[in-house]
């Protein structure tokens, strides 16, 4: 079965901070993972996948397939970054997203 | 690129009237659309996989004669909730694979607000 954690619902953190958002996942074979963000009153829209190994915004992910995680990384957050964020989980050759069930960063001035 | 659009974003019925909701892909076709209701504060719970051409794919637990879904073109997915109630009140959004795209990712609509009196 696929499945998603995201063990903390909020986290807090001060502007010039550095931010770690978690994500766990479990999969049997070789998932594709991404972070989708939706910023207040805005519609959920995709950060990163992790195939790209990309950076957008300042965020980083990396797969860790011992570990199974995808967490989520800024060295120095920014308020505009207060958001919800989500890690999702798609299976090799599957359509679905499997969400987690989201954290809540806020970041403080 | 990649924008979904929903219509209407908002909608109020009476308890017993049906409701259709359109999710439609602007600049890029998909064979693959979902639908997802999402709670206040809380994660997004796919209700069903939308194929064009083909019946949806629902998941374990929704009720397929209360969600109407048809896929009838490929940038056109509807969900219809029929008879509708109370507890049918819901953020209903949908979502949309890029058929030409290699990734799984889903590019998603603004959402629904239902509310059903």
């Amino acid at each position: 079965a696929q499945r998603v954690t995201q063990p903390e619902k909020l986290l807090s953190v001060f502007k010039g901070a550095p931010v770690e958002l978690k994500c766990n996942y479990s999969y049997s074979g070789s998932p594709e993972l991404f972070w989708y963000v939706q910023y207040s009153r805005q519609r959920l829209q995709l950060l990163l996948r992790h195939i790209s190994r990309e950076s957008i915004k300042g965020f980083t992910a990396d797969l860790n397939k011992g570990e199974t995680s995808f967490h989520l990384k800024k060295p120095f957050a920014q308020e505009e970054d207060s958001a919800m964020y989500y890690c999702a989980l798609s299976g090799q050759g599957g359509n679905k997203l499997v969400f987690g069930a989201g954290t809540i960063l806020r970041v403080k001035s | 690129g990649a924008v979904v659009s929903q219509h209407p974003s908002w909608v109020i019925c009476k308890s017993g009237t049906s409701v259709k909701i359109e999710c439609r892909s602007l600049d890029f076709q998909a064979t693959t659309m979902f639908w997802y209701r999402q709670f206040p504060k809380q994660s997004l719970m796919l209700m069903a996989t939308s194929n064009e051409g083909s019946k949806a794919t629902y998941e374990q637990g929704v009720e397929k004669d209360k969600f109407l879904i048809n896929h009838a073109s490929l940038t056109l997915s509807t969900l219809t909730v029929t008879s509708a109630h109370p507890e049918d009140s819901s953020f209903y959004i949908c979502s949309a694979r890029d058929l030409a795209s290699s990734y799984n990712e889903q590019f998603f609509g603004p959402g629904t607000r239902l509310t059903v009196l």
